[in-house]
């Protein structure tokens, strides 16, 4: 158990629909990273918060946002939904702000079927 | 964009056998890490090594890197049944001001027959 926790661990949903992922980071932990990964991307690094700031965007589509609250925890919202959207979102937490001092802590993962 | 490259994409080995993987990149990097996820579960973090550094050991995993080739090499040593997963490396390389990327490969899908 890494300490890291998202809900939902599944989720079904239609096209043009809108989620929202929650994550909530290792207790003291006040980076949180969002990742997605599908079969034909691999993991992707979509977005980066530090202490409720926004560190850094990776390839997050402007249908997606996301925000971290002053408790740490975060969501990820994502919007106008497609079929391609479908994939396991990873979040992942690291006391630090960056990768640079060690490892990320991953969570179990969202699964998002978009039908 | 993915930065690391694992080859092979699959290995398939003997328990008791050894098990090499091997990670490509194309930019300076911090650090490299290998990370393992098993079927539909979150990676877990196996072993980080930094750029200064050419070999580390943790238990059964010994870890190389070569920065001249930009390469690293993950090798499982009398592997288990409880192996079989997937393996991937992630270069953690500067972004910009106060945030480095950690980017994953496409993994190696490792088998373990008992």
């Amino acid at each position: 158990d890494s300490g890291v926790t998202q809900t939902p661990k599944h989720l079904i949903t239609a096209t043009g629909q809108r989620v929202t992922l929650r994550c909530s980071p290792r207790s003291g932990d006040l980076s949180v990273y969002w990742y997605q990964q599908s079969l034909d991307q691999g993991l992707q690094f979509l977005i980066h918060y530090y202490n409720g700031e926004e560190r850094a965007k990776g390839n997050i589509l402007e249908r997606f946002s996301a925000q971290q609250f002053p408790d740490l925890h975060s969501e990820l919202n994502l919007s106008s939904l497609e079929l391609g959207d479908s994939a396991l979102y990873f979040c992942a937490s690291s006391p630090r702000t960056g990768v640079v001092s060690g490892e990320l802590f991953f969570g179990e993962g969202s699964r998002l079927t978009v039908l | 964009s993915q930065q690391g490259e694992e080859d092979p994409q699959a290995l398939s080995i003997q328990e008791g056998e050894n098990a090499t993987m091997n990670c490509s990149y194309k930019t300076s990097i911090n650090n490299l890490q290998w990370y393992r996820q098993n079927s539909g579960r979150g990676l877990v973090h196996l072993i980080l090594i930094r750029s200064n550094e050419r070999e580390k050991h943790s238990g059964r995993l010994r870890v190389t890197l070569d920065t001249s080739k930009k390469s690293s090499s993950l090798l499982i040593t009398a592997s288990r049944a409880a192996d079989t997963a997937s393996y991937f490396c992630a270069t953690a390389g500067y972004l910009r001001a106060g945030s480095y990327q950690l980017t994953f490969g496409k993994g190696t899908k490792l088998s373990v027959i008992p």
